[in-house]
């Protein structure tokens, strides 16, 4: 099975400044289709998950453009240009291109 | 608007079954795939099984995989899961989630399946 190595754990951040998120696999997620299929979550307290991110770093409808998502292969980011109250919460990677399925451990973003 | 409702999850011994439901709308359901992820508490999220359009196509988690069949009607836009020999460890808020456009693209607010004697 991929493992998905999310870094850091925990993220305090201050609000209007950058944060990064990275997400490991342990091989190589391009598809046989030539696609990645690496997807980024976010998870409020008490909320279901929302997709953020698909394929890397294409931005689900009605994510705002502080979002991103970049990398190829096994090493993959996600970045928030400038972070607002609301991004706290847990953000999780997850890879959809063999199965079985398999999410990073997931990292706490907090709001200092 | 698509909505994703789920339902059936209670307290149940170990070594018991249950049946989860997923009840859909806002899409034309029979035309795309669907999801089970579930969180335990206060731990991550775990993707537990993926059922194609028609049904005829399922993939499981090793944890789940002899104990779990997913499975879905059309006609009733409903997905299920279906879940036997509980052990504790299958205690989690399970979540069905769509897959329209993209994996995952929606999801319901889950259902509570708590395994315990």
């Amino acid at each position: 099975d991929i493992v998905m190595t999310q870094t850091p754990l925990s993220s305090p951040v201050t609000v209007g400044q950058p944060a990064s998120i990275s997400c490991r696999s342990s091989q190589s997620l391009v598809h046989s289709d030539g696609n990645t299929y690496l997807s980024w979550l976010h998870q409020r307290p008490g909320q279901p998950p929302r997709l953020l991110i698909y394929k890397i770093s294409n931005r689900f409808s009605g994510v705002p453009d502080r979002f991103s998502g970049s990398g190829a292969g096994t090493d993959f980011t996600l970045k928030i240009s400038r972070v607002e109250a609301e991004d706290a919460g847990t953000y999780y990677c997850i890879q959809v291109t063999h199965f079985p399925w398999t999410f990073g451990q997931g990292t706490r973003v907090e709001i200092e | 608007e698509v909505q994703v409702l789920e339902s059936g999850g209670a307290l149940v011994q170990p070594g018991g079954s249950l049946r989860l439901s997923c009840a859909a709308s806002g899409f034309t359901f029979k035309s795309h795939g669907m999801n089970w992820v579930r969180q335990a508490p206060g731990k991550g999220l775990e993707w537990v099984s993926t059922i194609n359009d028609n049904g005829k196509n399922t993939h499981y988690a090793d944890s789940v995989k002899g104990r779990f069949t997913i499975s879905r009607d059309n006609s009733k836009n409903t997905l299920y899961l279906q879940m036997n020999s509980l052990r504790a460890e299958d205690t989690a808020i399970y979540y069905c989630a769509t897959w329209i456009q993209v994996h995952f693209d929606d999801w319901g607010q889950g259902t509570l399946v708590t395994v315990s004697s």
